[in-house]
């Protein structure tokens, strides 16, 4: 049980387009989703919190006109990187959390290059 | 300012020997604590955490971990490595008391096993 999805696994785009990952919680439903970003040996940065519902709440720093995230269902939220460039390269992960547990389940991530 | 220090890089181990994985954090208060497992192409998986009460937890895969308040660490540890247990390994700190679940990660260790 308590497994996550992520939609693509790996994704090459052109700078200056957008791209759209997809966070799936298969067998729960999760009402807050986390999304992170890692860096080649580095930790994982949390860029955001969302609640099913509400809108996401971004850390410091993080620009939320970039990084659009809607959890419009219990087991649904999706991450789009708007007009993508370079240093947006990452591995993005997301992670869902049911009311009733502390306990963070997570995706496989997603690799995004932006050439 | 608040952090998770994870002090190895890079460990290795020969299969069958002991293995601890040091963590160390900075806050007030005594926070929720977990260690993660990450292996190439699977997400982070929950190998135990720690709340409250017996300060020596067990977990999957024949971890355990011990809190300690006066040093503020939280060391992971296991008898005997399998090769299997080549992996990253992050711990990480929700300071917030489980109010909000806002994890916190060290920057990860890796482990290798040599046959």
């Amino acid at each position: 049980g308590a497994v996550v999805s992520q939609h693509p696994s790996r994704v090459i785009c052109k700078s200056g387009t957008s791209v759209k990952i997809e966070c799936r919680s298969l067998d729960f439903q999760a009402t807050t989703m986390f999304w992170y970003r890692q860096f080649p040996k580095k930790s994982l940065m949390l860029m955001a919190t969302s609640n099913e519902g509400s809108k996401a709440t971004y850390e410091q720093g993080v620009e939320k006109d970039k990084f659009l995230i809607n959890h419009a269902s219990l087991t649904l939220s999706t991450l789009t990187v708007t007009s993508a460039h370079p240093e947006d390269s990452s591995f993005y992960i997301c992670s869902a959390k049911t009311g009733g547990t502390d306990t963070q389940y997570f995706g496989p991530g997603t690799r995004l290059t932006v050439l | 300012a608040q952090s998770v220090t994870q002090p190895d890089i890079h460990i290795t181990v020969s299969e069958g020997a002991s293995l601890e994985l040091r963590c160390n954090y900075s806050y007030g208060a005594t926070p929720y604590l977990f260690w993660y497992v990450q292996s190439p192409g699977q997400g982070l998986q929950l190998l135990l955490k720690y709340f409250s009460g017996d300060t020596l937890v067990q977990g999957i895969k024949g971890f355990e971990a011990e809190f300690k308040r006066s040093q503020s660490s939280f060391n992971l540890r296991k008898p005997s490595v399998h090769w299997s247990d080549a992996a990253e390994y992050f711990c990480a700190v929700d300071n917030s008391g489980g109010s909000n679940y806002k994890l916190t990660f060290g920057k990860g260790t890796l482990l290798t096993v040599n046959p």
